[in-house]
């Protein structure tokens, strides 16, 4: 079966620290990879994206993930955190045959800095 | 331009009964899916629409369904309400051909 496996559920980081969360998925075929980030009393949105071409990816707000296909992994970077980035961060993968739609989800990892 | 707009926010139910909850996309997009968040099961895909077709379905049981209208306009429907289906389910909004999803805020249910 299909399924995403984030390691840390939580992470306490102090600002300017440096961040990296853990994504491994498990199928057999071409996905397309997303991180989505959920910021207190927010909705969902987008991080970044990786469908194909270079592995590294850059989003918005100075993150960047690294797919690595021998790996099965997709971790998430950000060489010095906010307290603004203080969120849960989802990492969710689509399987190329399911169309772009249907995501399936890591568990999140509750992201909390501190000035 | 607006965001994907779920309805009703937040209601309470009792066992047995039966749910209808709206979505609204952005405008120009055809695609809906849903998604069931708890926190013991985290995320999990219910189905997709696109134009007014179920394009994908998740794991669930044929109590949980939904329907696409030709504006692109989107209802799920549980019926029989379990406790288990206490969540917030959410609403995905699909930009054409960026692969990327807008999430409503989701309709938040309490099963009595």
């Amino acid at each position: 079966a299909q399924s995403v496996s984030q390691h840390n559920h939580h992470v306490i980081l102090s600002e300017a620290a440096s961040l990296e969360l853990g994504c491994n998925y498990s199928y057999g075929g071409t996905v397309n990879l997303f991180w989505y980030v959920q910021y207190p009393g927010q909705h969902l949105q987008l991080l970044l994206k990786y469908f194909s071409g270079d592995p590294l990816v850059k989003g918005i707000k100075g993150f960047e993930a690294e797919f690595i296909k021998s790996k099965f992994s997709f971790n998430l970077r950000k060489p010095s955190v906010q307290w603004s980035d203080t969120a849960e961060y989802f990492c969710a993968v689509s399987p190329i045959s399911g169309g772009y739609n249907k995501l399936i989800f890591g568990a999140g990892t509750r992201l909390a800095v501190h000035p | 331009k607006a965001g994907v707009t779920q309805t009703p926010r937040y209601l309470i139910k009792t066992r047995g009964q039966q749910v209808t909850l709206s979505c609204s996309p952005i405008s120009g997009h055809r695609s809906v899916s849903w998604y069931q968040q708890t926190p013991g099961q985290g995320l999990q895909f219910l189905f997709e629409y696109f134009s007014e077709t179920q394009r994908n379905k998740g794991n669930f049981p044929g109590r949980f369904s939904g329907r696409q209208f030709s504006n692109s306009r989107s209802e799920m429907n549980v019926s029989t309400l379990e406790l288990g289906d206490s969540a917030l389910y959410l609403c995905a909004s699909g930009a054409p051909n960026t692969g990327e999803l807008f999430f409503g805020e989701g309709s938040r249910l309490t099963v009595l």
